[in-house]
């Protein structure tokens, strides 16, 4: 049974360009959370979803950022334009009602705005 | 401000001696505490998990100790291993809500010495 999968696994791109990170859940999963990790801060909670429906944004740093959940098994993090201070990884997780909790993170991916 | 912290950075035992982890929150309305392990180029992943009605949770070599009155928990490891190496996260969530909204530490990484 195939876990959380995240695209591309390591972005390196220039400070200005848009950037878009890809999750694919588990599969029967209804909620589906994006975060940041930095050395700072640890893991950081940017939004999460439900049933595809944006639930929290609270955590979404500034309008530069932005993330779709246009179906069940699909959601994107668009970072426009990109700075050098968003260089973290950033990982997806996914979680269904009843979990306790527990969420499954994919691998995440490595951005680095130069 | 983080709601929860750990505040050791890094930790070195030798192998078959004992890991303490620890881990302080300020909200007082968190009744449901998580640990996560990570590996480097892996995501987190669910280790051993207590509610708020417990003051003790054990899983094998893992036992999660909670303080409410001091907002303080504690993951033991006994013995330790050098497999344990990693990056270990602290998350907390409130209301019961078996969503899974978490909100994470900085993490400590733990090694483990042969």
């Amino acid at each position: 049974d195939a876990g959380v999968i995240q695209s591309p696994r390591h972005e390196v791109t220039e400070m200005g360009q848009e950037v878009t990170l890809r999750c694919k859940p588990i599969s029967g999963h209804d909620y589906l959370f994006w975060y940041r990790q930095t050395m700072m801060r640890g893991l950081e909670l940017l939004i999460y979803f439900n049933n595809n429906v944006p639930i929290d944004d609270s955590g979404m740093p500034e309008d530069r950022f932005s993330a779709k959940m246009p179906n069940a098994s699909f959601s994107t993090l668009k970072i426009q334009p990109s700075e050098p201070r968003d260089s973290a990884v950033y990982f997806c997780a996914s979680s269904y009602w009843g979990s306790y909790n527990e969420q499954f993170f994919g691998p995440g991916t490595r951005l680095t705005v130069l | 401000d983080q709601q929860v912290k750990q505040n050791s950075p890094s930790l070195s035992v030798q192998e078959g001696r004992i890991s303490i982890l620890n881990c302080d929150y300020t909200n007082s309305m968190f009744d449901y505490f998580l640990w996560y392990k990570k590996y480097p180029a892996e995501g987190p992943t669910f280790l051993i998990s207590i509610s708020s009605i417990k003051d003790k949770n054990e899983d094998g070599r893992f036992t999660v100790f909670l303080n409410k009155s001091a907002k303080h928990l504690s993951l033991h490891i006994v013995p330790s291993q050098p497999g344990d190496s990693a990056v270990y996260f602290c998350a907390a969530s409130e209301g019961s809500s078996n969503t899974g909204k978490l909100i994470f530490g900085q993490g400590t990484t733990l090694q483990v010495k042969p």
